[in-house]
């Protein structure tokens, strides 16, 4: 069964430091899309960056990269250079090729401090 | 820019009134999506829809119905509310053409009292 795990429920980091937030899938589909999406405070969610699962190359999107561990099923996002405007809950979620759902992890709250 | 419009952004109903959400696109994405989001759970699926006068089922549609009558606008209805169903409910958009990213409205505060 498709299932995505957060297990980072909240991080706090001083700012202009680098971050890294954690994701598992499990799928059984040979080809699927990995995504980060975050929510601000004020509730918006906005995509920020994407992996797709034939790619070797880590995906960079400005200041967020991911970390594709295929062997290991995982999919960190890292921030670099934080901002306090960093600070939001981090979705991770899968969508499979054979499927038009995303199953969505439970998300990480980060927190930047100044 | 991509957007996704819901209406209302707030909204207060009793126990067993009917409720309609409503969500409007500008992106011509074939996909819509309803979700309910709360406290410690992540994004859970309601109903989506494939493009006009398709809807289907997602992870939790009991008490809820969805409408697609046109490729802009996807609603849901909440025929019997219960106070359980008070959430904050988002609705998005995607497709291949927006390379699989979703769009999404700003939510909409729900409460059944």
């Amino acid at each position: 069964a498709q299932k995505v795990t957060q297990t980072q429920t909240s991080i706090s980091v001083m700012e202009k430091t680098t971050v890294t937030m954690d994701c598992v899938y499990e799928t059984r589909d040979s080809s699927y899309f990995l995504f980060w999406y975050k929510q601000t405070a004020s509730g918006e969610i906005v995509f920020l960056i994407r992996q797709d699962s034939y790619k070797k190359e880590n995906a960079t999107e400005g200041h967020y990269s991911l970390n594709f561990q295929k062997p290991k099923s995982s999919i960190g996002l890292i921030i670099t250079a934080t901002q306090i405007e960093d600070s939001a809950v981090y979705f991770c979620a899968m969508r499979e090729n054979s499927n038009y759902q995303l199953i969505w992890g439970s998300g990480t709250k980060l927190i930047i401090k100044p | 820019e991509a957007a996704v419009t819901q209406s209302p952004r707030n909204k207060v109903a009793v126990t067993g009134g009917k409720v309609t959400l409503s969500c409007n696109q500008t992106n011509n994405h074939n996909n819509m999506y309803w979700y309910r989001q709360d406290t410690g759970h992540g994004l859970r699926l309601i109903h989506y829809s494939y493009g006009a006068g398709s809807t289907e089922k997602g992870d939790i549609p009991d008490g809820y119905k969805a409408s697609r009558p046109s490729q802009e606008n996807f609603s849901l209805i909440l025929e019997l509310a219960t106070p359980s169903q008070t959430s904050v409910y988002f609705c998005a958009s995607g497709d291949r053409v927006s390379n699989e990213r979703l769009f999404f409205g700003h939510g909409t505060k729900l409460s059944v009292l």
